[in-house]
């Protein structure tokens, strides 16, 4: 049974360009978050949904940043026009509908030049 | 903002038991123990949780005091690779929300 997938793992994008984090949830789980971690600090929630829908987007920067879990096809956290301060490794995590124990992926690190 | 304290490293031998304490004095009836550990820079591992009973897996125990104001986390033959960052996080269950709010965790160095 193959973990949560993200990808790419590495993203290297100029200030200005746009960013796209996929990830992918274990099989079975219909429930996604993302946390962002920036350098030398802890790991803090952005968002969570499910299926079509933003359950909780409490951690999400007010501008710039959206996520979507479409019905088909992976979780996508897009981040608009980056800035240097955007620069960190984010991690998705998923679990299923009757669990609430979450399952982290292998994270995406963003650098911003 | 985390409910829990950890202190912020601990030194454990090779071979040797790991224990990891954790207190969260202000911890509610329907709050959960949940423990993630962090190696390098890789995503948060699961390992552990539990509401008020003890718990075993094959990763590590978990035990939690009778008044749930604490809890420690049993490593019970450390290795080299278990030298990571360990969080403990309290949480409530699915109907009232789903983050996880990470602190600052224990530093963990397991030394040959």
């Amino acid at each position: 049974n193959a973990g949560v997938m993200q990808n790419p793992r590495h993203l290297v994008r100029r200030r200005g360009q746009e960013a796209r984090l996929r990830c992918s949830p274990m099989k079975g789980h219909s429930h996604v978050y993302w946390y962002r971690q920036l350098p030398e600090e802890g790991l803090k929630f952005m968002v969570y949904l499910q299926k079509e829908n933003i359950i909780d987007e409490s951690g999400m920067p007010k501008e710039r940043f959206s996520a979507e879990f479409p019905k088909e096809g992976p979780s996508i956290l897009r981040i608009q026009q980056v800035v240097r301060g955007d620069s960190a490794a984010y991690f998705c995590a998923s679990s299923p509908p009757t669990a609430d124990t979450q399952y982290f992926g292998p994270g995406t690190r963003l650098t911003v030049l | 903002d985390a409910k829990t304290t950890q202190p912020p490293s601990m030194d454990c031998a090779e071979g040797r038991a790991a224990n990891l304490p954790c207190n969260h004095s202000t911890i509610s009836g329907n709050e959960y123990v949940y423990w993630y550990r962090q190696i390098h820079s890789q995503g948060p591992q699961y390992i552990i949780h539990g509401l008020k009973n003890n718990e075993t897996n094959e990763m590590a125990s978990l035990i939690i005091t009778e008044d749930r104001k604490s809890s420690t986390l049993i490593l019970p033959h450390a290795t080299l690779r278990d030298t990571a960052v360990y969080y403990c996080i309290v949480r409530v269950g699915r109907e009232y929300g789903n983050k996880l709010v990470f602190g600052a965790g224990t530093i963990l160095r397991v030394k040959s």
